[in-house]
């Protein structure tokens, strides 16, 4: 069966260095998605891997290993805007995304 | 108006009731997209749309009947739910279906089935 697993939930300080990890199992793979939601908004797109290796955008940064199943997204200098649900996904064989149940990042001033 | 809109943002409904959830995205996408979210639970696709064609449904229960009358607007139509029913209905848009990934959402439906 294809699954994604992130941890349910994380706690980080202010300013500090978060790393959410992200493991999956698919049928096919063709990228691995970041998505962030703040409590009652919308998810947004934050970054998309599909080779191996870390892909920087700012304070985020998302790394791939295919071999390994394995996604990280690494949060510097963490603000408290950045208390929010990341979600992990990552499109099979069909194009269609699968989804973790996502990691609630609280920040702790 | 920009991005992609949902309305209601909330409703409550009995199970006998019909309701209408509304999704309109105003970035010329050619995709859109109904997702269910609960509580700590991945988000589950229900329906998508490519070019106002359906080309997915997720095994999803007769009592949602999606209706997608042009490629700016969604909708989803409910009648007789049951209260496990009860979630965020999330609309979302992206530039095709081969698009998949980078996707466009909208706040969401809060539904609550009595």
């Amino acid at each position: 069966g294809q699954n994604i697993d992130q941890p349910t939930e994380m706690t980080a300080t202010e300013g500090a260095i978060v790393q959410i990890n992200c493991t999956y199992q698919t049928s096919g793979f063709n990228g691995l998605f970041w998505y962030q939601q703040h409590a009652g908004e919308a998810p947004t797109f934050l970054s998309y891997n599909v080779l191996d290796g870390l892909e920087e955008k700012g304070r985020f940064s998302s790394f791939l290993s295919r071999s390994k199943g394995y996604s990280y997204l690494l949060l510097k200098e963490l603000q408290m805007k950045d208390s929010a649900s990341y979600l992990c996904a990552s499109m099979d064989s069909n194009y269609q995304l699968i989804w973790g149940a996502g990691t609630k990042l609280i920040i702790k001033p | 108006e920009t991005g992609v809109t949902q309305t209601p943002r909330h409703l409550v409904m009995g199970m006998t009731n019909k309701k209408s959830l509304k999704c309109e995205q105003h970035l010329g996408h050619n995709a859109m997209y109904w997702y269910k979210q609960s509580a700590k639970k991945p988000l589950e696709l229900m329906f998508v749309y490519n070019f106002k064609e359906q080309t997915e449904n997720n095994s999803v229960p007769s009592r949602f009947s999606p209706e997608c009358p042009n490629s700016s607007h969604l909708f989803l139509h409910l009648h007789t739910l049951q209260p496990e029913d009860s979630a965020l209905y999330l609309c979302a848009s992206s530039q095709g279906a081969g698009d998949a990934g980078e996707l466009f959402f909208g706040e969401g439906s809060r539904l609550t089935v009595l």
